[in-house]
């Protein structure tokens, strides 16, 4: 994978409206997508994944996202969003392996807060 | 399964010492990863390490910075005569090589604050 683009550095939105944080990536090869979510102080935690079969991908708290390889986009979406969803959130993608598993390292987007207001 | 840990949580150091950090991986994860995360920014790779191979290094790590993995567990990450640039997040990850897509699963990072 070459690079990744959040175009979104941040997000205001108010509790219980529909959100998307936008996504897109640049490589020459097949990739795997992740998205993760970063709290304060806090470590990276994966919200969803997509590795193959169905391009529309479910994951924790409510979160789903849609790998678009023709725009090369992996845009996160929740139809409610709620303050304790005030995080950052990081979109990354690593190169595929011949058998299966990543080539190795993330390359991450430089992320997106998303700050949800009463 | 106690998840990814690193140890210490913050570090506070002055120009020109040398610091040295852990990371304990999830038991049956055989490959292990360093990322440096600054402020504003998303986790930039640094090493990665396969069972106690070190299998890439990343333009990033300069010979100031060392990583080891010597049994193929734990690793610790070295920052000699640090300079104030080098402070930001160290974030460890493991993965389970052969398992489609080798998530990664993430530490809690080590805070290092270069005075």
């Amino acid at each position: 994978a070459q690079s990744v683009t959040q175009l979104d550095s941040q997000v205001p939105v108010f509790e219980e409206a529909p959100v998307e944080l936008r996504c897109n990536y640049s490589s020459s090869v097949s990739v795997y997508l992740f998205w993760y979510v970063q709290y304060p102080n806090q470590g990276l935690q994966l919200l969803l994944k997509y590795l193959s079969g169905s391009t529309l991908v479910k994951g924790i708290n409510g979160f789903e996202a849609e790998f678009n390889k023709s725009q090369t986009s992996f845009h996160l979406r929740k139809p409610s969003v709620h303050i304790s969803d005030t995080a950052e959130y990081f979109c990354a993608v690593s190169d595929v392996a011949n058998y299966g598993g990543s080539q190795g390292n993330l390359i991450f987007g430089k992320g997106t807060k998303l700050s949800v207001k009463p | 399964d106690t998840g990814v840990s690193q140890d210490p949580r913050h570090k506070i150091t002055k120009r020109g010492q040398n610091v040295t950090f852990r990371c304990d991986p999830i038991s049956e994860h055989n490959r292990l990863y360093w990322y440096r995360q600054t402020l504003g920014q998303g986790p930039e790779f640094l090493t990665y390490f396969q069972n106690e191979a070190q299998l890439e290094k990343s333009r990033l790590l300069s010979d100031r910075f060392s990583a080891e993995r010597p049994k193929g567990s734990f690793s610790t990450l070295e920052i000699q005569r640090t300079e104030q640039g080098d402070s930001a997040m160290y974030l460890c990850a493991s993965s389970f090589l052969g398992r489609l897509g080798d998530e990664q699963f993430f530490g809690p990072g080590t805070r290092l604050t270069v005075l």
